[in-house]
């Protein structure tokens, strides 16, 4: 049961580059969902989606591109990388929008911007 | 607007008890989750509360309030392995990303002690 993986674990990379951060869930889960956690701040919403080819945005998604053209894959693009984009991000998935259903998260790409 | 607030840190001795407690101000309310974090981990469910009361899974509870928007994380004999981050999410209709977006507090770090 691989559930949800993510790759690369650890990246470095230089401002204004493009990173493309990998996320994959085996469940069929409908709803996924990137965030980033910095200190001092919470986990916080970048972009989400319900559905293969439907995403919208949450909390902080300026700087950052979804796609979701299969089920399974939703990477986050990082079109050109500043420093302050420097974070741990996560992504996560949860079997549909009902109220109660939990999020499950991946182990999370650690990504540094020089 | 939402705010989520947790103590920063708590210390406990193995054995003991110890209750964490998430403070809520949200526009709206559709359940709170509670997570569990190990240091460079992915956080992991532990529990789901929306109606008031307390929900008990083993060694851990979870207790909710909606009037007061107040909730706590009952963790009962502590061992070393509970040493983590816990965290607080709401889950708001009114934010940003609708009922999809869970807002997270900035989570407590727990260290248990011999």
């Amino acid at each position: 049961d691989a559930g949800i993986t993510q790759s690369p674990r650890y990246k470095i990379t230089e401002t204004g580059r493009q990173v493309t951060l990998m996320c994959h869930q085996t469940w069929s889960h409908s709803y996924m969902f990137w965030y980033r956690q910095d200190l001092g701040h919470g986990l916080r919403l970048i972009y989400y989606s319900a559905a293969a080819d439907i995403t919208d945005k949450g909390e902080v998604p300026d700087g950052y591109v979804v796609s979701r053209s299969k089920t399974e894959n939703f990477p986050l693009t990082l079109e050109s990388a500043t420093r302050s984009q420097t974070s741990v991000y996560f992504c996560a998935s949860s079997v549909s929008g009902e109220q109660n259903q939990p999020q499950h998260f991946g182990d999370g790409t650690r990504l540094s911007i020089l | 607007g939402q705010n989520i607030d947790q103590p920063t840190e708590m210390t406990a001795t193995e054995g003991a008890i110890v209750q964490i407690n998430c403070t809520y101000q949200t526009s709206g309310f559709n359940g709170l989750f509670w997570y569990q974090q190990h240091a460079g981990e992915a956080p992991t469910f532990l529990s789901y509360n929306v109606l008031d009361g307390l929900e008990e899974k083993g060694r851990f509870s979870s207790f909710l309030s909606r009037s007061k928007g107040y909730s706590y994380l009952l963790l009962k004999e502590l061992q070393m392995k509970d040493s983590a981050s816990y965290l607080c999410a709401v889950r708001d209709p009114y934010s940003g990303a609708g009922s999809y977006q869970l807002t997270f507090g900035k989570g407590t770090k727990l260290s248990v002690i011999p």
